[in-house]
């Protein structure tokens, strides 16, 4: 079955550090480009990061230069690195998986992709107070 | 950043009813649009992507449709199980992706 299962939230005082992971099963973390969405108290969602499975990296300028999304392909593990936490991060933090397609324009023959997240964890809850 | 503005940002509607969800982007973005819906306390689920290809095992009254900045997601024939929050997302800038903020479809 494929699965992905979030755990390492939890609360943390502004400033500090916390560290998401994010359990993939029946299916490769790794050969595949996985992402981070959050979802504050009573609002709607936001995309957080993205790791390709070449390795490369990004993020919404929200979280550039205090997040930082990595892997371990031995363990088929997601993680989330969180430093300098605000209390505007506080959000239930979903991971999910990015499917890729493509088509070809009918009419210019121009091949374009198109991206989806198939399949997602149930969320782990960040709670930034003091 | 592409801003995604969907309407109406709730709506109240009884089984069986047609209901119709609309999605704007700020710029063309071909046919690069998802929609997903979330329960409450649940995660968001694929409905639709690349504007009207229906998700696997998604029932086939959903429905979507358009193209460059108008988007609709359609629900045939309103069950249960549909009363839900409803997002867009759009992908045409990827991987910096934007959700629209939200229809919320209650019970009339």
């Amino acid at each position: 079955e494929v699965q992905l299962v979030e755990s390492g939230g939890g609360l943390v005082q502004p400033g500090g550090s916390l560290r998401l992971s994010c359990a993939a099963s029946g299916f490769t973390v790794s050969s595949n480009y996985m992402s981070w969405v959050r979802q504050a108290p009573g609002k709607g969602l936001e995309w957080v990061s993205v790791i390709y499975s070449g390795g490369s990296t990004y993020y919404a300028d929200s979280v550039k230069g205090r997040f930082t999304i990595s892997r371990d392909n031995s363990k088929n593990t997601l993680y989330l690195q969180m430093n300098s936490l605000r209390a505007e991060d506080t959000a239930v933090y979903y991971c999910a998986r990015d499917s890729v397609g493509s088509y070809r324009h009918v009419v210019t023959a121009i091949l374009y992709y198109y991206y989806y997240m198939d399949v997602w964890g149930k969320g782990t809850t960040v709670t930034v107070s003091s | 950043a592409i801003q995604m503005t969907q309407s109406p940002s709730s709506l109240s509607a009884s089984v069986g009813d047609r209901v119709t969800i609309t999605c704007r982007a700020s710029q063309g973005i071909r046919n690069d649009l998802g929609w997903y819906q979330q329960k409450p306390g649940k995660a968001p689920k694929l409905l639709i992507y690349a504007a009207s290809s229906l998700q696997s095992g998604v029932p086939s009254r959903f429905s979507g449709s358009g193209s460059g900045t108008d988007f609709t997601l359609t629900i045939s024939s309103l069950q249960p199980e549909d009363f839900a929050t409803y997002y867009c997302l759009q992908d045409y800038n990827y991987p910096l992706r934007t959700f629209g903020q939200g229809t919320k479809v209650e019970i009339k």
